[in-house]
């Protein structure tokens, strides 16, 4: 299986809005409502951010908001701060009853 | 505190073996399915291997098939990794992580990673 379509780089100001786009097929995110976000900065582990679409695990910022639509997901971060800076990988639940990750997207607050 | 840490990585030849070890702590490690999953130098991650709370029950991504194993001690709270036939594009940053039970489907927490080096 190939891994869901992230764009490589997005980009934005403190403050601005940002969302970063996951796609796959009818046999991942569009069949399953298992999405997951992880951010990952330089050298660390990633970190879960949202599970289930849209569901946020105890102690990430209300900021960091997720949704779906068809086949695609939505990781949006609003009120960007420097520490937001990192990569961000998407995940779905497959047909095949494993898991797959997006390619990964750089975020750079400017 | 829950955590999660990964030993056992290390530079090994090509067709070698390596065995990665990921001690649990702070959760009942009985309860709960596990995973490894890793990422090669600058690249994305890629799930690689599961199984369920008693051990009973495995699952590997389609490039380890074959050359990867899964296992768990409950008694120890230790999950492992047995890899053999070890191939230059097993190169990664293995990490372990806890999910849930009853299915494949988000990750929380993570170790902090082992690097496995397949080089002559």
């Amino acid at each position: 299986q190939s891994a869901l379509t992230q764009p490589a780089s997005v980009s934005g100001s403190p403050g601005q809005s940002i969302t970063i786009s996951c796609t796959g097929t009818s046999s991942d995110v569009g069949g399953y409502n298992y999405v997951s976000w992880y951010q990952q900065h330089p050298g660390k582990a990633p970190k879960l951010m949202i599970y289930e679409v849209s569901n946020r695990p105890s102690g990430v910022p209300d900021r960091f908001s997720g949704s779906k639509s068809g086949n695609t997901a939505s990781l949006t971060i609003s009120g960007l701060q420097a520490e937001d800076e990192a990569d961000y990988y998407c995940s779905s639940y497959t047909s095949s009853s494993t898991l797959l990750f997006g390619g990964g997207t750089k975020l750079t607050v400017l | 505190e829950v955590q999660l840490v990964e030993s056992g990585g290390g530079l090994v030849q090509p067709g070698g073996s390596l065995r990665l070890s990921c001690a649990a702590s702070g959760f009942t490690f009985s309860s709960y399915w596990m995973h490894w999953v890793r990422q090669a130098p600058g690249k994305g991650l890629v799930w690689v291997s599961r199984i369920n709370s008693d051990g009973s029950s495995t699952s590997y991504a389609d490039s380890v098939k074959g050359r990867f194993t899964i296992s768990r001690d409950n008694a120890k709270n230790t999950l492992y990794l047995q890899m053999n036939s070890l191939r230059a594009e097993d190169t990664a940053v293995y990490y372990c992580a806890r999910g849930i039970v009853g299915a494949t489907i988000w990750f929380d927490p993570w170790g902090q990673g082992t690097l496995v080096t397949v080089s002559s």
